[in-house]
């Protein structure tokens, strides 16, 4: 079936440090993987995509990395900032028009 | 502003009242989706429109929920008879042509119902 979880709840970093959010999914049918932020009272913000066929792709400070072996996805973040403090969900594409699979969430908190 | 604005921000109803929820999608956006958050959790599909048509509402929990986009640009949730579960946030995402991976979001509507 269709389903999307997280490893961990809750991350908490130094500023500076790097970030690594992990995710696992199930539908091995997907063809792309995406990453949005959602800060508090606000809707959620696309950060980086990747494609089924793709291992990893690099945008500004993230990187995502995609191991359709074990079906796990992360998001690396370098540099983290207090900016970065958000919830953060992987996502998945099963269909031909963009309907999104999310999970629980990942609630960053970066310290000053 | 050039983003998906929804109205009203937040919404508090008397269980058995009905409501309309508002989503401005960006100008020439072809995609526009439904999405229902409940409080610490991820959002949860709706119903999905191309330009004015409907072509997936499998998300929609109840006949008492409805939604429509008639002209092809704004789109109104509206829910019939509100029970407490139907507390959550509502949100809008639209995206420029079928099945673009980036979909933009509004800054949802929170709906309380008492």
């Amino acid at each position: 079936g269709e389903s999307v979880g997280l490893h961990l709840p809750t991350l908490s970093v130094q500023e500076g440090d790097n970030s690594i959010i992990n995710c696992a999914y199930s539908n091995s049918a997907s063809d792309y993987f995406i990453w949005y932020k959602q800060e508090s009272g606000k809707g959620p913000q696309f950060i980086i995509d990747i494609r089924s066929n793709m291992d990893k792709r690099q945008g500004q400070r993230v990187t995502v990395l995609l191991n359709k072996t074990v079906k796990h996805l992360s998001l690396q973040i370098a540099a983290t900032q207090p900016g970065d403090s958000a919830v953060y969900f992987c996502t998945h594409g099963g269909t031909s028009y963009g309907k999104l699979t999310f999970g629980q969430g990942t609630i960053l908190t970066v310290h000053p | 502003g050039a983003g998906v604005s929804q109205s009203p921000r937040y919404k508090v109803a008397k269980r058995g009242q009905d409501v309309a929820l508002r989503c401005d999608p960006i100008s020439g956006h072809v995609s526009l989706f439904w999405y229902q958050q409940a409080l610490g959790q991820g959002p949860e599909f709706l119903t999905y429109f191309q330009n004015e048509a409907q072509l997936d509402k499998s998300g929609l929990p109840s006949d008492r929920f409805f939604a429509e986009r008639p002209e092809g640009s704004v789109s109104t949730l509206k829910i019939q008879r509100t029970q407490q579960e139907d507390s959550a946030v509502y949100l809008c995402a639209s995206s420029i042509y079928r099945a673009n991976t980036e979909a933009f979001f509004g800054q949802g509507t929170r709906l309380t119902v008492v």
